[in-house]
């Protein structure tokens, strides 16, 4: 199946908000309640940051938030900091055991 | 602690094989799934595929499928991804990465490996 669609970039200053965008279709985002989020530092693995759609591990800070409407899925960075600076990656079910990311966010904090 | 442990990076020549190795401590290995991802150079994330180390149930995604082969040995607790012909093509990061399990089945990596660098190079 095709990557899901992400902006290739989105920047901020500190303290601001920014949204990063997840478009798939009705048999991946659309179809489950299971889309996740990463973040991935240069040089680092990626960190589970939100999964199915909105809730957030132990740990992560409350100003990542994640939503969803029909086929695109959302991840919403409130009270940016500089630390935020990343690559982020959504990543959803698609249905009999498979599985599709998007195709990455680089966020800059300005 | 969980933690996954994957073998160290590896310089191969391009029609030699390959098994790269992904250790599980900490948990109960057999009872999650453990997925592979691919990040070629200053590229995204891709899925390669799936295993449960409890059955060896294997899913590929259709990308990948045929051109690599996901294992696990439950006595070692250690998934194995492996080529038996690599291309240059095949010069990646590589990730494995612990999946949760949802209503469907596993559905988000809640812990990965730290990536083993694979450079295939004539």
């Amino acid at each position: 199946q095709s990557a899901l669609t992400q902006p290739r970039s989105v920047s901020g200053s500190p303290g601001q908000s920014v949204s990063i965008s997840c478009t798939g279709t009705s048999s991946d985002v659309g179809g489950y309640n299971y889309v996740s989020w990463y973040q991935q530092h240069p040089g680092k693995a990626p960190k589970l940051m939100i999964y199915d759609v909105s809730k957030r591990p132990s740990g992560v800070p409350d100003r990542f938030s994640g939503s969803k409407s029909g086929n695109t899925a959302s991840l919403t960075i409130s009270g940016l900091q500089a630390e935020d600076e990343a690559d982020y990656y959504c990543y959803s079910y698609a249905g009999s055991y498979n599985y599709v990311f998007g195709t990455g966010t680089k966020v800059t904090v300005l | 602690e969980v933690q996954l442990v994957q073998s160290g990076a590896e310089v191969k020549k391009p029609g030699e094989s390959l098994k790269i190795s992904c250790k599980g401590s900490g948990y109960s290995f057999t009872n999650y799934w453990i997925g592979w991802v691919r990040q070629m150079p200053g590229e995204g994330l891709e899925w390669m595929g799936i295993i449960y180390p409890g059955d060896s149930d294997t899913t590929y995604s259709p990308s990948f499928q045929g051109q690599v082969t996901i294992s696990a040995d439950k006595s070692f607790s250690t998934a194995y991804l492996q080529w038996s012909s690599l291309k240059a093509s095949d010069t990646a990061m590589y990730y494995c990465a612990r999946h949760q399990t949802g209503a469907v089945g596993p559905t988000r990596a809640d812990y990965w490996g730290q990536g083993t660098l694979v450079t295939v190079s004539s």
